[in-house]
This record gives structure tokens, C-alpha cells and sequence, in this order.
């Protein structure tokens, strides 16, 4: 069974810090995915990746395969940046569902 | 491209009741997975179709059904309601055959009370 954990739970910072949330997992997956929810329930993918970096204006997301670790970047963070940020794993091998963390819940002071 | 849309956005029900969800994808989106959050458990898996067929189902008792139909619009029921479904219930649909290995669009969800 995969497990998810992300970390830290919570975090606050100031407007323009860089922000690092982790994400490791149990099991070997096929994709991992970052997702963002805003107050109010609506969920956004923000990456879906299997290996190496992708980025997205000032988001970043990484994955170590080997180290079962992916984490996600915020650069020159703002407030509109406050939200949960959480990370799902993808087990593959055919058709699966998604394993989540439990969530990073951000909040940017300006 | 419409977004995932989801009917009713809330819902009211007691104990013991059936209820009836629904999701309509993104125009074009063959894959339909329905997830259910709550504070306590976080977002968790319910099932995914695919085509008309459920691929995949998540470790939720039998009260917990769904269908797809030919136009890809799916339905989830939970039948005898408990105070525990409780929950925002989610779908997300994708373009490709991946399933939760594509990236997926979520509806704004439907927030479900039993009392």
C-alpha cells in the first residue's frame, strides 16, 4: 500500500520568500501529481510529472525517483499564492486511482 | 472548452436516503474519477470509469456506486446515508486513457450534508 506524506503541514511566510513543500512516498509510482485548493473547495492541477523538473511561471515541482521524494518550489511567493497545495501519487501498472498526501496549507502574509 | 461541472453544488439529506450526483466532463474526456474529502480523512479515491466501464474502485463499502454513460456524463450514488458521507465529493475527468497517469480537471465539487 502507498503511503503519501507531505510536509510541513503548515506553513506561513512572508511575500516574496521562497517556498519549499515536500512529498515523499512508499512505493514506487508512475506519475505524481501537485494540486492546489483554494478556500471554497476547487481543486487545480498545477503538474503532473514522472521524472526530473517542470515549471510554470513561479512554481517549480522536481521529482527523485530513486529517493521517493518530489517537492514543490514557490518563487517570490504572494499572497494570492495562499492555499492548500497537496500531492497525489499515481501506483500505474494499468489503471489507478490517486494516493494523497494530507496537505500543505499555505499562507502568504503581505 | 467548458470546464467539469458538477449538479447539485449542495445537497441536504438524512440519515438512511439514497442521493445521486453528477458530473459532467470536460467535452471530449473519456476518463471520469469521483473523490471524496473530508476534514478528518483528507481526499481519498472512490472509483474511475473509463468508456462506460469502471476501471478502478477505491476501498469504499458497496453503498458507494457509480455509472458512466455514452456521452461520458457519470453519476456516483450512495445509497442508506450515513452521518459520516458527509463530505465535498469530487470528480475529475482526463483526456487520455491514463486515467490518474493524466493530468486531471476537477469540478468545483458537490458538498453533501446528512443530518
Amino acid at each position: 500500500k502507498n503511503e503519501v506524506e507531505q510536509s510541513p503541514q503548515n506553513l506561513t511566510a512572508q511575500e516574496g520568500e521562497f517556498i519549499t513543500i515536500n512529498c515523499s512516498y512508499s512505493v514506487g509510482i508512475s506519475a505524481l501529481h501537485w494540486l492546489q485548493q483554494h478556500p471554497g473547495g476547487g481543486i487545480v492541477s498545477l503538474f503532473m510529472l514522472s521524472s526530473g523538473k517542470k515549471k510554470h511561471g513561479r512554481l517549480i515541482a522536481t521529482i527523485n525517483i530513486q529517493e521517493k521524494h518530489s517537492s514543490l518550489h514557490i518563487t517570490a511567493s504572494h499572497p494570492r499564492d495562499s492555499a492548500v497545495y497537496i500531492c497525489a501519487a499515481s501506483l500505474g501498472g494499468g489503471a489507478d486511482g490517486l494516493t494523497f498526501g494530507k496537505g500543505t496549507h499555505l499562507i502568504i502574509q503581505p | 472548452k467548458a470546464g467539469v461541472t458538477q449538479t447539485p453544488r449542495y445537497l441536504i439529506k438524512t440519515r438512511g436516503q439514497q442521493v445521486t450526483l453528477s458530473c459532467s466532463p470536460i467535452s471530449g474526456h473519456r476518463s471520469v474519477s469521483w473523490y471524496q474529502q473530508t476534514p478528518g480523512q483528507g481526499l481519498q479515491f472512490l472509483f474511475e470509469y473509463f468508456s462506460e466501464t469502471q476501471r478502478n474502485k477505491g476501498n469504499f463499502p458497496g453503498r458507494f456506486s457509480g455509472r458512466q454513460f455514452s456521452n461520458s456524463r457519470s453519476e456516483m450514488n450512495v445509497s442508506t446515508l450515513e452521518l459520516g458521507d458527509s463530505a465535498l465529493y469530487l470528480c475529475a475527468s482526463s483526456s487520455y486513457s491514463g486515467g490518474a497517469q493524466d493530468t486531471q480537471y476537477f469540478g468545483p465539487g458537490t458538498r453533501l450534508t446528512v443530518l
